[in-house]
């Protein structure tokens, strides 16, 4: 099955700072990959996801990359502020084939210090 | 937009009763549901898939006997866990999905 693993687990900005977190794949056959963030005790919140035919899309401070050929993608976050402080999820699935199940990484705390 | 419901938010009960968990997708018809687990400081560990109509397919190392899924509706999915202990205790959170993955907002099970 699906393996994916993400890092930093922990990660400290300061405001206005930029913020990266990486993710890998081990399933060739994944195409589809969203990031989620999840504030303490409330539900995640899909934040961008990219299929795997395009390779960057953007989205007002939130950024997303997908390398196919290495299997990883990155979120990025420029200009930090203390309200993106969250625990950050990748995921991978296989779209189309009925039904899918996500994968997720383990998490990435952000933390952005004002 | 989508939305999906989930009740209780939290729950406290005692040691071998049991609880059971909503998951209602409120505006779209859902033939498939998520039940996922989250311990603290963790990621969301996929428990089951729950199919409308059909039986849940659970994920490795899930006891099918203890967490007890039914799907009998194409907007409700419920989760039910039996004899609960506190190693039990957890966040679980049900999702669905039309076009994007909608989670519910979870429940907190706190088992004493």
């Amino acid at each position: 099955g699906e393996n994916v693993e993400q890092h930093p687990s922990t990660l400290s900005v300061q405001e206005g700072d930029s913020a990266v977190i990486k993710c890998t794949y081990s399933d060739s056959a994944s195409n589809y990959f969203p990031w989620y963030k999840q504030e303490l005790g409330k539900r995640p919140q899909l934040i961008i996801d990219i299929r795997s035919n395009v390779g960057e899309k953007k989205d007002q401070r939130i950024a997303v990359t997908l390398n196919k050929t290495a299997k990883h993608f990155s979120l990025h976050i420029t200009e930090t502020q203390p309200e993106d402080s969250a625990v950050y999820f990748c995921a991978a699935s296989v779209e189309g084939s009925g039904y899918s199940t996500l994968t997720f990484g383990k998490g990435t705390m952000l933390l952005v210090s004002p | 937009g989508a939305v999906v419901s989930q009740h209780p938010s939290w729950v406290i009960c005692k040691s071998g009763t049991s609880v059971k968990i909503e998951c209602r997708s409120l505006d779209f018809q859902a033939t498939t549901m998520f039940w996922y687990r989250q311990f603290p400081k963790q990621s969301l560990m996929l428990m089951a898939t729950s199919n409308e109509g059909s039986k849940a397919t659970y994920e490795q190392g899930v006891e099918k006997d203890k967490f007890l899924i039914n799907h009998a509706s194409l907007t409700l999915s419920t989760l039910t866990v039996t004899s609960a202990h506190p190693e039990d205790s957890s966040f679980y959170i049900c999702s669905a999905r039309d076009r994007n993955l909608h989670f519910g907002n979870g429940t907190r099970l706190t088992v004493t």
